[in-house]
């Protein structure tokens, strides 16, 4: 069965240092690799996605992730953390059955401090 | 930019009344899906739609739970009764047809509460 990993469920990083999420995912077949980003009583906003191809995705918000098939991880990075990327990350993974529907991880609190 | 409508965006209902939430998807996506988000949690499937007709309900709780798309354009999720346990927030989801490849773009929610 398909499933990602999210071992932090919370990260701190000072704005200006580089921050990563880590996640990382068991699957049948290919990976489809997706990061969502949810502030407070929002919906998730998408970030970026790994289907095929390079190894590093760039995605929206400056926000940045690396596909890893040897250590099955797709972490995701950001030069340069802001105070307002503050949110929850969730990391998720399509199924590979009839629906395709998103697997999450358990998501992943980011606070930058100013 | 198009986006994914839901409403309402807040409902607070007493145990055993009935609800329902109402989602828009952006023009053109042929599939839709309702997840819940229990607070702490990723989201979880409830029912996927492929136009007009249900491709995955395996975790709706039919008992209780009931989704229609009769049109294959808005949905609308109803709970009755609704349970203390059904507090979540309830997440629209919609993409175009045709594989994984495609990305789901999420509404901005329904926040349940039971009391």
């Amino acid at each position: 069965a398909q499933s990602v990993a999210q071992p932090e469920d919370q990260v701190n990083v000072a704005e200006g240092n580089p921050l990563t999420v880590k996640c990382t995912y068991s699957v049948s077949g290919n990976p489809y690799l997706f990061w969502y980003v949810q502030y407070p009583n929002r919906g998730l906003q998408f970030l970026l996605k790994y289907i095929t191809g390079d190894n590093l995705v760039k995605g929206s918000y400056g926000f940045e992730a690396e596909f890893n098939k040897s250590q099955t991880s797709f972490h995701l990075k950001k030069p340069s953390a802001l105070v307002s990327d503050s949110a929850l990350y969730f990391c998720a993974v399509r199924d590979i059955g009839s629906s395709y529907k998103l697997i999450f991880g358990s998501g992943t609190r980011l606070l930058v401090r100013p | 930019e198009a986006e994914v409508a839901q409403s309402p965006r807040y409902k607070i209902t007493e145990k055993s009344q009935a609800v329902a939430f109402w989602c828009d998807p952006i023009s053109g996506h042929a599939t839709l899906y309702w997840y819940r988000q229990i607070l702490g949690q990723g989201p979880e499937l409830l029912v996927q739609f492929q136009d007009e007709s249900v491709v995955d309900d395996s975790q709706l709780p039919k008992d209780r739970f009931s989704a229609e798309r009769l049109k294959g354009v808005d949905s609308t999720l109803k709970i009755q009764p609704a349970e203390l346990g059904d507090s979540a927030m309830y997440l629209c989801a919609s993409s175009l047809p045709g594989g994984p490849i495609h990305t789901q773009y999420f509404g901005p929610g329904t926040r349940l509460t039971v009391l």
